[in-house]
């Protein structure tokens, strides 16, 4: 069984800074593209940012470019999400998830964690 | 403003049927597959639909999902108050994700 497990989260003042770690089991994490995927109070999602297997290739929002990195260690199966120069619009659920991509097709997220709550705030 | 455009909101009774458009560009849903998010009330997204009209295992064939264009949509037959929730398409465009703004289904 796939489990996508988050953590990390919490109350950050502007300007401040916040690790996220999303643990993944039940699958072969090294294979896999993933993402993180973030919804403010009460709004809709909005992907955050992608990572490859290997982590050769990112990609980003535009409005975390500069700001947020992503990165993983395959030994620990492990995802992560750094965010720096935190702003009150950054406010929302962080959702760590697992990026299918088949040949032929185009990715899409199949697996979810139940994600991790930041909050920036003075 | 999301790229990919989809109605706020959208109901209908039990047992009908009900369709939710996302439209978008040639860049995005016009040169790559569209999947639809399921997100029940206080929960995480759930896959629905993936590669324009193929369901996960699990998922019943109430869901459907079609593309046309630069436009997909995803059908549910026979309703249920279980169905209340929102629901997002995704799609991929020149390395990038991209969700729909959501929409909310209330079940009458």
């Amino acid at each position: 069984e796939v489990q996508l497990v988050e953590s990390g989260g919490g109350l950050v003042q502007p300007g401040g800074s916040l690790r996220l770690s999303c643990a993944a089991s039940g699958f072969t994490f090294s294979s896999y593209w993933m993402s993180w995927v973030r919804q403010a109070p009460g709004k809709g999602l909005e992907w955050v940012a992608n990572i490859k297997q290997d982590g050769s290739e990112k990609y980003y929002v535009d409005s975390v470019k500069g700001r947020f990195t992503i990165s993983r260690d395959n030994a620990k199966n492990s995802l992560y999400l750094q965010m720096n120069s935190l702003r009150a619009e950054d406010t929302a659920v962080y959702y760590c998830a697992h990026l299918e991509w088949l040949l032929f097709g185009s990715p899409y997220f199949d697996y979810w964690g139940q994600g991790t709550l930041v909050t920036v705030s003075s | 403003q999301s790229v990919l455009t989809q109605p706020p909101s959208v109901s209908a009774a039990p047992g009908q049927k009900v369709t939710i458009s996302c439209s978008g560009s040639s860049s995005n849903i016009g040169n790559n597959y569209v999947s639809w998010y399921q997100q029940l009330p206080g929960t995480a997204p759930k896959l629905l639909i993936y590669d324009n009209n193929k369901r996960p295992s699990g998922i019943p064939d109430r869901f459907s999902g079609s593309k046309s264009g630069t436009s997909a949509t995803l059908g549910i037959t026979g309703l249920q108050t279980g169905d209340e929730a929102d629901y997002y398409c995704g799609t991929w465009d020149s390395s990038l994700s991209l969700f729909g703004g959501g929409t909310k289904l209330t079940v009458l």
